[in-house]
């Protein structure tokens, strides 16, 4: 079946400007992970989605990023006014259900902030 | 606070001799231990997980990790050492004080010599 699919999968943009990212979960998977991955570094935790319950931003970095998930699918992370240290690997991921651990991820937006 | 430690940010094995990646975490619950691989330019994919069955977990592609509570320890092997195993490795836990969320490691970029 189809797996977690993100687009776009590069996107250069001029700091200052907004981007938007997208994430397509897998079909029935309930929680939806985002996650930045900076060179040479692991995974960063952003924000989840649960259900319909109120998402945990915690990992959110600042308040020029946000996410929303709509009707309990697809899944848009939207930077505003983005800087050059936000330039990084942005990774989506769904998973059955929340304590089911096991996540399956998409194959990141390469963004290049100039 | 949960922590995970990758010992060695590169290991470097010759094809057929064989592969350890360390890995120790810190987890004041019963945690759920993960090992993630990147190959370049591809997403990440689950090699193996332990979640409190046995503590000698098989993966896929020939990998293997034992979960030793009392080192604190999830070491990754394979007896011989394949090409094809030329990645990034990733050590992730995760338990209820994180709310279920993966807590990763560094990463260790796994080179294979011919």
């Amino acid at each position: 079946g189809a797996g977690v699919s993100q687009s776009p999968s590069n996107k250069v943009t001029e700091k200052g400007k907004d981007v938007e990212l997208r994430c397509d979960p897998i079909s029935g998977h309930t929680a939806l992970y985002w996650y930045r991955q900076s060179l040479g570094q692991g995974l960063e935790f952003l924000i989840y989605f649960q259900g319909n319950s109120a998402p945990d931003k915690s990992g959110l970095p600042s308040d020029r990023f946000s996410a929303e998930r709509t009707g309990g699918s697809v899944s848009t992370l939207t930077i505003q006014r983005t800087q050059q240290e936000d330039s990084a690997v942005y990774l989506c991921a769904s998973s059955p259900e929340r304590a089911a651990d096991t996540q399956y991820f998409g194959p990141g937006t390469r963004l290049t902030v100039l | 606070a949960q922590s995970v430690t990758q010992l060695d940010s590169h290991v470097s094995v010759s094809e057929g001799t064989p592969v350890l990646l360390r890995c120790n975490y810190s987890s004041s619950y019963s945690p759920s231990l993960f090992w993630y691989v990147q190959h370049p330019n591809k997403g990440l994919q689950l090699l193996l997980k332990y979640t409190s069955a046995a503590t000698l977990v098989k993966g896929i592609n020939g990998f293997e990790a034992e979960f030793k509570k009392s080192e604190t320890s999830f070491h990754l092997t394979k007896p011989s050492a394949h090409m094809s195993d030329a990645a990034e490795y990733f050590c992730v836990v995760s338990d209820r004080q994180s709310n279920y969320q993966l807590i990763w490691g560094a990463g260790t970029k796994l080179i294979i010599k011919p």
